[in-house]
């Protein structure tokens, strides 16, 4: 398996555009993460999926923020509009059960000037 | 928020030193977690231990857990220029993981 499948790697983009963000899950994990890292914040979750479905969204910052997964492997996560304050790496990961190690992907670079 | 929260924030070591990092968290856990993020990298996960172990072991890692004092550590024994990297904790919330914001290691040749 070629692990965790993210793109774009970097976006740059101005604001008040909207961006989408896209992972690829491993193959048989049920879970699946969006995490967002800054300097200042360090790695937040922001919400998490089972069997496709949403459980957790309470790390989602703000409602220009959606996550969906429409099938086992694939999930996007968009800002609409996006703002500055939204630059930072934003990382998918997928675990296939509780209690085990999750596995990441390399991130997208998302820089909103 | 964050669970986890690493000691020291940054680390720098000669090679062949060993390195210590610890990780205090809040509420109780069914395991904790170490990963390892390479700079411009994802995370890559280290070792997890269970609530109900004390020690594990891996290669030059050994990782600690003491549930009564909410602690854990990692120590890398034997440290090479490899090893330089951030090293996060990460303590479940139900299913998700909840990182810390890390310990920079740098190992200089």
């Amino acid at each position: 398996d070629a692990g965790v499948i993210q793109s774009p790697r970097h976006e740059v983009t101005e604001m008040g555009q909207e961006v989408t963000l896209r992972c690829k899950p491993i193959s048989g994990h049920d879970y699946l993460f969006w995490y967002r890292q800054t300097m200042m914040r360090g790695l937040e979750l922001l919400i998490y999926f089972n069997n496709n479905v949403p459980i957790d969204d309470s790390g989602m910052p703000e409602d220009r923020f959606s996550a969906k997964m429409p099938n086992a492997s694939f999930s996007t996560l968009k800002i609409q509009p996006s703002e500055p304050r939204d630059s930072a790496v934003y990382f998918c990961a997928s675990s296939p059960g509780t209690n085990t190690e999750a596995f990441f992907g390399q991130g997208t670079r998302l820089t909103v000037v | 928020s964050q669970q986890g929260e690493e000691d020291p924030q940054a680390l720098s070591i000669q090679e062949g030193e060993n390195a210590t990092m610890n990780c205090s968290y809040k509420t109780s856990i069914n395991n904790l977690q170490w990963y390892r993020q390479n700079s411009g990298r994802g995370l890559v996960h280290l070792i997890l231990i269970r609530s109900n172990e004390r020690e594990k072991h891996s290669g030059r890692l050994r990782v600690t857990l003491d549930t009564s004092k909410k602690s854990s550590s990692l120590l890398i024994t034997a440290s090479r220029a490899a090893d330089t990297a951030s090293y996060f904790c990460a303590t479940d919330k139900g299913t998700a993981l909840i990182f810390g914001k890390g310990t920079t290691l740098s190992v200089s040749s």
